[in-house]
């Protein structure tokens, strides 16, 4: 089954404690992004990366970091996480060799900061 | 920056009555638009999409309907089902620009 996967789904933990959500996809995707979604904000993209080893910032990269080693997966590291980001976060991925590519999007993280 | 917004948070509606779901955006270059459903505990999910060189476009009880003239998008939900309730979003271009969503809830 075509899917994005993230991991964990639920996670709580504490200021400056180091973590890592990670995403795969196996639809063999090129693009690959990471959003976070609070209310009355909307969807907010933070980074996205258009293929392995290429990276760049979304609208609010602060306080998050991303790495493209593999075209499945696309981590979302938060290095000291502080209450400011807890969250619902979303990765998705799509296709890009034309414009009318819709992204698939994971089940959501959602993130609470201590 | 560019944007794209929705005109009603909420939106509620009677078991089998249409529904309509209004989006405007900004950017008169985009050239593509997206709807997504999102229902609670789950990411978005694809609706139906249309390029800027249609002004309509139909799938399975949904139809999607672009005015480039005013830069209004709407989403048509014919004999809206419980199942449709949801949020959902409109997003222009493959990379996606989101608005805040709306909110649709369908009452027996």
């Amino acid at each position: 089954e075509a899917q994005v996967t993230q991991n964990p789904r639920y996670l709580i933990t504490v200021t400056g404690k180091k973590l890592t959500v990670t995403c795969s996809q196996n639809m063999n995707h090129e693009y690959m992004s990471w959003y976070r979604q609070d209310p009355g904000l909307g969807l907010r993209q933070i980074y996205y990366s258009m293929n392995v080893e290429v990276t760049d910032k979304g609208d609010v990269p602060e306080g998050y970091k991303v790495s493209r080693k593999e075209k499945r997966n696309f981590p979302l590291i938060l290095e000291s996480p502080s209450p400011n980001q807890t969250s619902l976060y979303f990765c998705a991925s799509s296709f890009i060799d034309s414009i009318d590519q819709p992204q698939h999007f994971g089940d959501g993280t959602r993130l609470s900061i201590l | 920056g560019e944007s794209v917004g929705l005109h009603l948070p909420t939106l509620s509606v009677q078991e089998g009555d249409n529904s309509i779901i209004n989006c405007a955006y900004s950017n008169s270059a985009s050239d593509y638009f997206i709807w997504y459903k999102q229902e609670s505990g789950k990411g978005p999910q694809f609706i139906i999409d249309i390029r800027s060189n249609m002004d309509k476009r139909q799938g399975q009880r949904v139809t999607v309907l672009l005015n480039k003239t005013v830069k209004h998008l709407s989403l048509q939900i014919a004999a809206t089902q419980p199942g449709d309730s949801a949020v959902y979003f409109c997003a222009e271009n493959w990379q996606l620009i989101f608005g805040t969503g709306t909110r649709l809830q369908v009452f027996p």
